[in-house]
């Protein structure tokens, strides 16, 4: 069974810092792409960034550049998200995806809040 | 960066009819486009990928269809667990972008 599992959300202050986890089972991790994808209280979904399989490139949405930063490691069969200098609009349930060539999200996480507050 | 606009925002139905959504791109994405299904409280589950091609286990009701910029995803035979927030997305290029969700009601 293919699992992904979240997991170092929490309540952080503006400018504060945060690394969330995935660990997945039930698949080679190491054959895929894997993607963040973040959704803020009753919005939409935005595809923050990705890694490709070996962790040669790298891909942020313009909106998080320069902040978060994402990363894995195969041989422990999980994925990273760094997210520096947090701003209340950063705000969101954040999901890990594999991705099923070139862009689908065929498997989910169940989900980190983030939550940026004073 | 491609903008992609679903209508309706909503629609209410009832159980074995047939409903559409639509999904339109603000360039063309030839058929790289997906649908995913959202329920309260829980991670999206992909669909429909390839603008047609029905993702493993997804039942046969469900149906999409389009190319460039113009795509619709077909529900027929509505079913309870149907009721969710439905989704398009763009991959033809970076940033991969989202639609606004189209919230599906069953009556």
């Amino acid at each position: 069974e293919v699992k992904l599992v979240e997991s170092g959300g929490g309540l952080v202050q503006p400018g504060g810092s945060l690394r969330l986890s995935c660990e997945v089972s039930g698949f080679n991790f190491d054959y895929f792409v894997m993607a963040w994808v973040r959704q803020g209280p009753g919005k939409g979904l935005e595809w923050v960034a990705s890694i490709k399989k070996d962790g040669s490139q790298r891909f942020y949405v313009d909106s998080v550049k320069g902040r978060f930063t994402v990363s894995r490691d195969n041989s422990k069969n999980s994925l990273y998200l760094q997210i520096n200098s947090l701003r209340a609009e950063d705000t969101a349930v954040y999901y890990c995806a594999r991705v099923l060539a070139p862009t689908w999200l065929d498997s989910w996480g169940q989900g980190a809040q983030v939550t940026v507050s004073s | 960066d491609i903008q992609l606009t679903q209508s309706p925002s909503s629609v209410s139905a009832s159980v074995g009819d047939r409903v559409t959504i639509t999904c339109r791109t603000s360039q063309g994405v030839t058929s790289w486009l997906a649908w995913y299904q959202q329920k309260p409280e829980s991670a999206p589950k992909l669909l429909i990928y390839d603008a047609s091609t029905l993702q493993s286990g997804v039942p046969s009701r469900f149906s999409g269809s389009g190319s460039g910029t113009n795509f619709t995803l077909t529900i027929t035979n509505l079913q309870p667990e149907d009721s969710a927030t439905y989704y398009c997305q763009q991959g033809s290029s970076f940033p991969v972008t989202f639609g606004q969700g189209t919230r599906l009601d069953i009556k």
